[in-house]
């Protein structure tokens, strides 16, 4: 059955700059989800989407963004990135139409910031 | 504030005996549970769900019960298995208007072989 995908799978990036992060829900699902995990730490949610627009807000920087666009898929936007964001990311999709609370985890990003 | 708490970062069981995982909940808005189970280098695999109007579910050898009043929640795996040895995350929601997940930080389970 197909999964959520994630890229890049790993990333490493320097202090100051951006990273993109994608995630292609499984088929059929609207409502795309981030995770942040940071080591030895539960995850953490960002924000979520639904139908391409927001539908929660957690613990996200303001110097993240995300978006879901038309075919579902979303990503992450970060920008300045510091030390303190590197860590695995995860996205997770769900059918909320059909009325379903679980969620289906991709493999996640693991960023590395130098 | 940790609103959803797993106590014990570890638990070791022999093969073929009972597990009991448990988490405690702090938020009485949550109506909605979920357990996931996480290997290394994996993103968190579903494994079973609870709504607060029921106290129990079983999903073959998981079974999840649901005290309210104690703001309480255990994943009993029966029996279990060496593949069963995972971190396991109890998550959290508000269900009514949103559906964002509060994790727990986690129990390491070993089963011994």
């Amino acid at each position: 059955a197909a999964g959520v995908i994630q890229s890049p799978r790993h990333l490493i990036k320097e202090k100051r700059e951006t990273a993109t992060l994608k995630c292609y829900p499984i088929p059929r699902h609207d409502t795309v989800y981030w995770y942040q995990q940071g080591p030895g730490q539960d995850p953490q949610f960002l924000i979520s989407f639904y139908e391409k627009m927001q539908s929660d807000k957690g613990s996200i920087p303001d110097r993240f963004s995300a978006q879901q666009f038309s075919d579902y898929h979303s990503e992450l936007n970060m920008s300045s990135l510091e030390l303190g964001d590197s860590a695995l990311y995860f996205c997770a999709s769900s059918p909320r139409t059909s009325h379903s609370y679980e969620q289906y985890f991709g493999p996640g990003t693991r960023l590395t910031v130098t | 504030d940790q609103q959803v708490k797993q106590n014990s970062p570890s638990l070791s069981v022999q093969e073929g005996r009972i597990s009991i995982l448990n988490c405690d909940y702090t938020n009485s808005m949550f109506d909605y549970f979920l357990w996931y189970k996480k290997y290394p280098a994996e993103g968190p695999t579903f494994l079973i769900s609870i709504s607060s109007i029921k106290d129990k579910n079983e999903d073959g050898r998981f079974t999840v019960f649901l005290n309210k009043s104690a703001k309480h929640l255990s994943l009993h795996i029966v029996p279990s298995q060496p593949g069963d040895s995972a971190v396991y995350f109890c998550a959290a929601s508000a269900s009514a208007g949103t559906y964002k997940y509060i994790f727990g930080t986690g129990t390491r389970l070993k089963v011994l072989a």
